[in-house]
C-alpha cells in the first residue's frame, strides 16, 4: 500500500492561531480524506479533499474553519483556523485508491490548544 | 439513519479466542472493513468483506452476513500485542465509510 507522510506529528498551539497539516503520498491516489479523532472516540470525517476543486465538507464542518487544499494527486493540506481548546484532537489523513478499496491512514497529528 | 454498533470493550486471555461483533444499518452496502488501532497510533487495515462468508487471514478472520447486517472479527491464539481498539466500518451506496465507535480489546496474561 501507499506510504503516507503526515506532518507535523504533534503540536501545541496558542488559542486563536492557525495550523496547517500536510499529507504527502508516495504515489497518486484518487481519494484523500481528513478525519478528526477525539480521545477514546472513533473517527469523524471532516471532508473529502478533491483534486483541483473545493473540498466536500461533512455536516458540522465548514471551509472557513477547516480550509483544505489538494493541488495534485499526491498532496493535501488541512488548516485548523482560529483554534480553541475544543479543537484539541488527533487529525488524520487517509487515502483510497478506488472506491471499493480500503482507506489507509497517515500517522496522525496530535494537536493541543492552550 | 446510518448506524454501526459494536461493543465498547472486551477482555480476553492470552492464547484464547475472541469474537468482536458488529451490526450495521446503512443506505446501501459496498463492503465492510475492520481496522486495528493501537493506542496513540493510526488505524491499520485488517480485512474487507463484501460477500457473505468467512475470510481468513492468519490468526484473524472476518465474517459477513449481509441479510442480517452483521459481521464479526475473530482473533485466535491471542497475543498481548493484540490489545488495541478494533474499528468496524461499513461502506454505503456512495462509497463513504460509516465508522463504528470501536471495541477496546484488553488481553490479560
Amino acid at each position: 500500500s501507499a506510504v503516507i507522510s503526515q506532518k507535523p506529528s504533534r503540536d501545541i498551539c496558542q488559542r486563536g492561531t492557525s495550523l496547517t497539516i500536510q499529507c504527502q503520498v508516495d504515489s497518486q491516489v484518487t481519494m484523500m480524506f481528513w478525519y478528526r479523532q477525539q480521545p477514546g472516540q472513533s473517527l469523524t470525517l471532516i471532508a473529502t479533499a478533491n483534486q483541483g476543486s473545493e473540498a466536500t465538507y461533512e455536516s458540522g464542518f465548514v471551509i472557513d474553519k477547516f480550509p483544505i487544499s489538494r493541488p495534485n494527486l499526491t498532496f493535501s493540506t488541512l488548516t485548523v483556523s482560529n483554534m480553541s481548546p475544543e479543537d484539541s484532537s488527533i487529525y488524520l489523513c487517509s487515502v483510497q485508491g478506488t472506491e471499493a478499496q480500503p482507506q489507509h491512514f497517515g500517522d496522525g497529528t496530535r494537536l493541543s490548544i492552550l | 439513519g446510518q448506524n454501526i454498533d459494536q461493543p465498547t470493550e472486551m477482555t480476553a486471555t492470552e492464547g484464547a479466542i475472541v469474537q468482536i461483533n458488529c451490526t450495521y444499518q446503512t443506505s446501501g452496502f459496498n463492503g465492510l472493513f475492520w481496522y486495528q488501532q493501537h493506542a496513540g497510533e493510526a488505524p491499520t487495515f485488517l480485512s474487507y468483506n463484501v460477500l457473505d462468508g468467512l475470510e481468513e487471514k492468519g490468526r484473524f478472520s472476518s465474517f459477513l452476513s449481509r441479510s442480517k447486517g452483521y459481521s464479526y472479527l475473530l482473533l485466535k491464539e491471542l497475543q498481548m500485542k493484540d490489545s488495541a481498539s478494533y474499528l468496524c466500518a461499513c461502506m454505503d451506496s456512495n462509497y463513504q465509510l460509516i465508522w463504528g465507535a470501536g471495541t477496546k480489546l484488553i488481553i490479560k496474561p
